[in-house]
């Protein structure tokens, strides 16, 4: 399985800054993707970043707001642009799978708390 | 579209019994898979157990299985001999192209 790291693991930030989540994988991997779950709720999927082009954005996430870089094939960012408190959620990337296999394995997560 | 639905918030389960978890789903893909997530109060998606759309046989992994009812569009995960430590959110997720699609969620606590 795919050993997947996450930094920072929380953070507390003001509003109208940005915080740039980074994600790690120990393996080459095709698919990353993007989830957010706010407060109570359960996970909603932000993006999907995949190496050598442009991430692909659900409904109601645009690039300006959670800007998405994958330079290689281990490793992506996201960015939360201008903070808000509605922006206080768990950030998780994710690897999606490979081949024939079908596992996906989830980062530990990145705990974001906006005053 | 594809959604999927868990009715149970909350479950109370003694120690040492089996609980099961309810989890329905609607797709239009002819192939899908299915997958069980518990997440624990760290926060982290700790993946369980998978079910193919295809696979002929329940899946099972050590205390966990899972009773998938293609025709109901069912796909229950059943914990056996729950332990104190299976206290956590349990979410039924359906997979799309790698994106996934999860339920509510169920609130699980185990009682000494």
């Amino acid at each position: 399985s795919a050993v997947i790291s996450q930094k920072p693991s929380r953070d507390i930030c003001q509003r109208g800054t940005s915080l740039t989540i980074q994600c790690q994988v120990d393996s080459q991997v095709t698919m990353m993707f993007w989830y957010r779950q706010q407060p109570g709720q359960s996970l909603t999927l932000i993006a999907t970043a995949n190496q050598g082009s442009e991430a692909t954005y659900e409904s109601g996430f645009v690039i300006d707001k959670f800007p998405i870089s994958r330079p290689n094939l281990t490793f992506s960012t996201l960015t939360v642009s201008n903070l808000s408190p509605e922006d206080s959620s768990i950030y998780l990337c994710s690897v999606g799978p490979e081949g024939q296999g079908y596992e996906q394995y989830f980062g530990p997560g990145t705990r974001l708390t906006v005053t | 579209a594809q959604k999927i639905t868990q009715t149970q918030p909350g479950m109370f389960v003694q120690e040492k019994e089996a609980v099961t978890l309810d989890c329905t789903y609607d797709t239009s893909d002819p192939s899908y898979g299915l997958f069980w997530y518990k997440q624990p109060s760290s926060g982290e998606m700790i993946f369980l157990i998978y079910q193919g759309s295809y696979d002929q046989q329940n899946a099972t992994e050590g205390r966990y299985s899972l009773n998938f009812q293609k025709a109901r569009k069912s796909a229950n995960l059943v914990i056996s001999a729950s332990q104190l430590g299976d206290s956590a959110m349990y979410f039924c997720a359906i997979d799309s192209w790698g994106k996934l699609q999860f339920g509510a969620g169920t609130q699980v606590v185990v009682t000494p």
